[in-house]
């Protein structure tokens, strides 16, 4: 059981490109969450999914980013053109949404330059 | 509204003692966690709890319900639990609310 996977772990963006965060929930988890860690700062709840459905996306800034989580493959957070404020830790979460027990990730760094 | 408070920020002590972090939330939740992160690493979940006491080897973490009050403890500290270490709740719903963590420094 590989758990949650994250990738890539370090990413470097340019003012203005496409940040795309990939994460594959733990085995038997139809539940993800991302959240943002700012430097120096607290972890924020941006976005919640199960398969194919938006949950909650309450945290998450209404431009520029996106979430999906398809019935195939991994949950996928998208920021188009980034901005230096972007750059944080972004991890992601999963459960089996029965019990609040949840399985993180080792986190996207995310650099913007 | 929501909130969780740690204390105290920052932590250091000497090898072998008994420590102590503590976390308060404002209103009732459904479950509290605890959880460490080392620095530039991943986060892991340590405890949730509801009610009562947890122990896993030198780790303690206790919930008064009544206090809205939790705390996390070590026993015979050691230099490899030095992390930061973050309260979180849920607040009825799915999405965890975070204290701002508690930076702990283990000297030899």
């Amino acid at each position: 059981n590989a758990g949650v996977m994250q990738n890539p772990r370090h990413l470097v963006r340019r003012r203005g490109q496409e940040a795309r965060l990939r994460c594959s929930p733990m085995k038997g988890h139809s539940h993800v969450y991302w959240y943002r860690q700012l430097p120096e700062e607290g972890l924020k709840f941006m976005v919640y999914l199960q398969k194919e459905n938006i949950i909650d996306e309450s945290g998450m800034p209404k431009e520029r980013f996106s979430a999906e989580f398809p019935k195939e493959g991994p949950s996928i957070l998208r920021i188009q053109q980034v901005v230096r404020g972007d750059s944080a830790a972004y991890f992601c979460a999963s459960s089996d949404g029965v019990n609040y027990g949840y399985t993180f990730g080792s986190g996207t760094r995310l650099t913007v330059v | 509204k929501n909130e969780v408070e740690q204390s105290p920020q920052n932590l250091t002590a000497q090898e072998g003692e008994f420590i102590t972090i503590n976390c308060s939330y404002s209103v009732g939740i459904s479950a509290l966690h605890w959880l460490q992160q080392h620095p530039g690493g991943g986060i892991v979940s340590l405890f949730m709890l509801s009610s009562g006491k947890k122990k896993h080897g030198r780790l303690i973490a206790t919930i008064n319900i009544q206090e809205k009050h939790s705390s996390l403890h070590i026993t015979a500290s050691h230099p490899r639990d030095s992390a930061v270490y973050i309260c979180a709740s849920n607040f009825g719903n799915e999405k965890l609310t975070f204290g701002t963590g508690t930076r702990l420094t283990i000297i030899p």
